[in-house]
């Protein structure tokens, strides 16, 4: 069946650090979505990305999808504190048509 | 503007047992999907209701059951609980089933359920 994966699995940065996140789908996606889960919280939608090669800015984070709309990726510039997290990226499955989430990447920022 | 829902917050059932969670969605939706996300997992998807109906299922067993209430509120039913199935319970609601794989999820904060 379809698959999302993203690596990697956990990272640890110093503040002031980047930080990259990557997905990659078995299959080509219509659209992918981005989630951010708290420790001890629930997903919160950060961004949808339709089209390819689409390049989208939130303040220090930059999301991108791949010319072939099978990748994607998040980047943090200059992380901080409070971005520590596990970030996930989902896309839509097959015949189902349901959401599909990677395994996600858990973010500790050290101060 | 409240946003999603869900009830109870932590729950502890033994093998066997039936459970019933409960989730009101974000004022102005009129979809509900559930997810099971384990510990150290991304959410899985258990099922969509949409106009009180099953409208999309995951690879879950039938002993995973759903309601969908004319207010759009919803249950999630589980039966014959095994310890496989502690995890943590989403409810998500968004707008417009049609294109439900287009739009962005709403998450309540879940029920943690714990099966001994």
């Amino acid at each position: 069946g379809q698959q999302v994966m993203q690596i990697p699995q956990y990272q640890h940065v110093q503040e002031g650090e980047d930080f990259t996140t990557y997905c990659n789908s078995s299959t080509t996606l219509s659209n992918i979505q981005w989630y951010k889960q708290r420790p001890g919280g629930h997903p919160v939608f950060l961004i949808q990305l339709v089209k390819s090669g689409e390049v989208k800015k939130q303040k220090r984070l930059t999301f991108q999808f791949g010319e072939a709309k099978k990748n994607s990726s998040l980047h943090i510039t200059a992380t901080q504190t409070t971005d520590v997290g596990t970030y996930f990226c989902a896309g839509p499955g097959g015949s189902q048509g349901n959401l599909i989430f990677g395994k996600g990447t858990k973010l500790s920022v050290k101060p | 503007d409240a946003g999603v829902t869900q009830s109870p917050t932590h729950l502890i059932k033994t093998r066997g047992q039936q459970v019933t969670l409960r989730c009101s969605p974000k004022s102005g939706h009129d979809t509900v999907s559930w997810y099971q996300q384990a510990l150290g997992q991304g959410p899985q998807f258990i099922f969509q209701y949409y106009e009180e109906e099953e409208r999309q299922r995951g690879n879950f067993p039938d002993r995973f059951s759903g309601h969908q209430f004319p207010n759009y509120s919803s249950e999630l039913n589980v039966n014959a609980l095994l310890l496989g199935d502690s995890a943590l319970y989403l409810c998500a609601s968004s707008l417009g089933a049609g294109v439900f794989s287009n739009q962005p999820q709403h998450f309540g904060d879940g029920t943690r359920l714990s099966i001994l």
